[in-house]
């Protein structure tokens, strides 16, 4: 089984700050995929990172996969209350999708 | 833009029970997949299917049986709920050559 570990598993900042969530893994992802998850709702896709040491940026949400692709890194500037919501990574070995491997999430809660 | 839809949202079912849980796509794609999300553990895979008549076994296959009815449908079947199959269940889909997934809104489950 390839583990993805990340961390924090819950983090509560106020609305400015800036923060970085974790993925790490001791096994290589061909792929690695950020999403996020509201309440009472399905994960959606922010973004897709494929090559080691790949950085997208969106928005004020920046991606980092690592040079070994085995890690990745989520930052976000100058977090808002609608950044509320738990963040999944998953990494994947081939260009299957369905099959990927989840991390277990951060919770994240921005406050005003 | 209907794109994953579940049902039911909520359920409650006694140990014991068997049910099913119904997931159409809308938006013509060949894989569709089956998790549960339990807290602190992710997103686990529990069965997929890469196209109309096959399906395929996950990482937690066991209590539980798919049917690909047609490209748009794929069900989930509890054929006797246990205590443990409390969980929080998704569908989600793909075009089978992207990583894209798209996901359902989640069906609630508890097994008294």
């Amino acid at each position: 089984t390839q583990l993805l570990e990340q961390s924090p598993q819950f983090l509560s900042i106020q609305e400015g700050e800036n923060l970085t969530v974790y993925c790490n893994s001791s096994s290589v992802f061909s792929s690695l995929q950020w999403y996020r998850q509201e309440p009472g709702e399905g994960p959606v896709l922010l973004v897709t990172v494929v090559t080691g040491g790949e950085v997208k940026k969106l928005k004020r949400l920046t991606f980092q996969f690592g040079d070994a692709r085995k890690d990745s890194s989520l930052h976000i500037t100058a977090a808002q209350p609608g950044d509320t919501g738990l963040y999944l990574c998953a990494g994947g070995r081939n260009t299957n999708a369905g099959k990927s491997t989840f991390g277990d999430g951060t919770t994240l809660t921005v406050k005003p | 833009n209907a794109g994953v839809t579940q049902t039911p949202k909520f359920q409650v079912l006694k140990t014991g029970q068997s049910m099913t849980l119904q997931c159409a796509q809308d938006m013509n794609h060949n894989s569709m997949y089956w998790y549960r999300q339990d807290p602190g553990m992710g997103l686990r895979l529990i069965y997929y299917s890469a196209s109309e008549g096959t399906t395929d076994k996950g990482e937690v296959p066991n209590g539980y049986n798919v049917s690909r009815l047609n490209k748009r449908e794929f069900s989930l079947r509890l054929e006797s709920a246990a205590p443990s199959q409390t969980s929080v269940y998704f569908c989600a889909s793909s075009s089978g050559e992207g990583r894209k997934l798209f996901f359902g809104s989640g069906t609630q489950l508890s097994v008294l």
